[in-house]
């Protein structure tokens, strides 16, 4: 069964910095791309990063480029997002979803979220 | 960036109704559209991908159609668990991006 769990958010000032993790099980994770997708409070989706299966490439959404950065470790199942400069409007619900396919590809599994919260 | 438009942004419809959510591309993506539905405090969950492959599992009612530009989410008669909020997404270049949203609402 595939599982993504989420972990890592929080309540945090403007300019601070978290990280996220996403430990996943049920599937190989060097075989898969991985995604960030986020969701503030009361809106729709906002894609944020992706990252092929090797993790040799990585993509950002432009409000987010410069002060995110995605990775994996393949040994430890998890996926990351680094979170620096953060900003109110970062705040959201943080999902990590798992792609159909290597490098891109329709996300199939999501985890169940985590809240990150931006405030002074 | 690709926009993605969703119409309508809020649809009230009744159990057995035909409904029809339509995504519209600001350029080709050729079929790289995946439909997802999401419910209250839930993440989403993935319907259809490829414009119109149905994801294992996803009640045959379901169903997904268009390519380039234009595109279609039809749930041939709509059941209480299907009122939700719906997105679709396109994975065809980055950034992705997803469109507003349809609301399904009861009437």
């Amino acid at each position: 069964e595939v599982q993504l769990l989420e972990s890592g958010g929080g309540l945090v000032q403007p300019g601070g910095s978290l990280r996220l993790s996403c430990a996943v099980s049920g599937f190989t994770l060097s075989s898969y791309a991985m995604s960030w997708v986020r969701q503030a409070p009361g809106k729709g989706l906002e894609w944020v990063s992706t990252i092929s299966g090797s993790g040799g490439s990585t993509y950002y959404a432009d409000s987010v480029k410069g002060r995110f950065t995605i990775s994996r470790d393949n040994s430890k199942n998890t996926l990351y997002l680094q979170m620096n400069s953060l900003r109110v409007e970062d705040t959201a619900v943080y999902y990590c979803a798992k792609s159909d396919g290597y490098n891109s590809g329709a996300l199939e599994y999501w985890g169940q979220g985590t809240l990150v919260t931006v405030s002074s | 960036d690709i926009q993605m438009t969703q119409s309508p942004s809020t649809l009230s419809a009744s159990v057995g109704d035909r409904v029809t959510i339509t995504c519209r591309a600001s350029q080709s993506i050729n079929s790289w559209l995946a439909w997802y539905q999401q419910k209250p405090g839930r993440a989403p969950k993935l319907l259809i991908y490829k414009a119109s492959s149905l994801e294992s599992g996803v009640p045959s009612r379901f169903s997904g159609s268009g390519s380039g530009t234009e595109f279609t989410l039809t749930i041939s008669s709509l059941q209480p668990d299907d009122f939700a909020t719906y997105y679709c997404q396109q994975y065809n270049s980055y950034p992705w991006t997803f469109g507003q949203g349809t609301k399904v609402e009861i009437k």
